[in-house]
């Protein structure tokens, strides 16, 4: 098993431009989540899916923020127009079942805003 | 909504000493709980679960015990490596299959 995958692992752009993470899920699992990772703020819940429908939008901070997941393979979290305090760490997870099953991470992708 | 409460640190030990990180949560119902491990430049990793009370989970030698008197899952290690130097996060999740709700984790540098 490949594991969940992020793309891109690195992501450096200027303030105003737009942003675009993808992520891959486990074959097979029917939770995703998306995840970010600061300094100060550590690990927050941005959003998460299951069966491909947004459960918990909660976290996600504002409206330049906003997540897709148009099939069982395949998310996206967009951010336009980005800013500086956007640069952090943002995880994907996939999970399959309910609260007994582990949550599985992607290797990140780091984003600078400069 | 969940929570979690685990010390920040760092934790500063030298190889071959005992570790303990507490961690004591809140959680609406009867969550099962988890043990994250990150290392540097990487995601989240399990490390191991209890889905009831009492479960004791263990793994590469840590342990943790599911104490639902004292909503406590505190990990265990008897003799800590210099690999095991890495962020530890602690997290109940809810039988509803809601998301891991995390703390800012605890890091743990273990020296020769």
């Amino acid at each position: 098993d490949a594991g969940v995958i992020q793309s891109p692992r690195h992501e450096v752009t200027e303030m105003g431009q737009e942003v675009t993470l993808r992520c891959k899920p486990i074959s097979g699992h029917d939770y995703l989540f998306w995840y970010r990772q600061t300094m100060m703020r550590g690990l927050e819940l941005l959003i998460y899916f299951n069966n491909n429908v947004p459960i918990d939008d909660s976290g996600m901070p504002e409206d330049r923020f906003s997540a897709k997941m148009p099939n069982a393979s395949f998310s996206t979290l967009k951010i336009q127009p980005s800013e500086p305090r956007d640069s952090a760490v943002y995880f994907c997870a996939s999970s399959f079942g309910q609260g007994n099953s582990p949550l599985h991470f992607g290797n990140g992708t780091r984003l600078t805003v400069t | 909504g969940n929570s979690v409460t685990q010390m920040e640190g760092p934790v500063t030990l030298s190889e071959e000493a005992f570790l303990t990180i507490n961690c004591t949560y809140t959680a609406t119902g009867y969550p099962s709980l988890f043990w994250y491990v990150q290392y540097p430049g990487e995601g989240l990793q399990l490390l191991l679960k209890a889905t009831k009370a009492d479960d004791k989970g263990s793994n590469k030698g840590f342990e943790a015990t599911y104490r639902k008197e004292t909503t406590s899952f505190h990990l265990e290690k008897g003799s800590v490596q210099v690999s095991d130097s890495a962020v530890y996060f602690c997290a109940p999740r809810n039988q509803a299959g809601t998301a891991l709700i995390f703390g800012k984790g605890t890091t743990l540098s273990v020296s020769s």
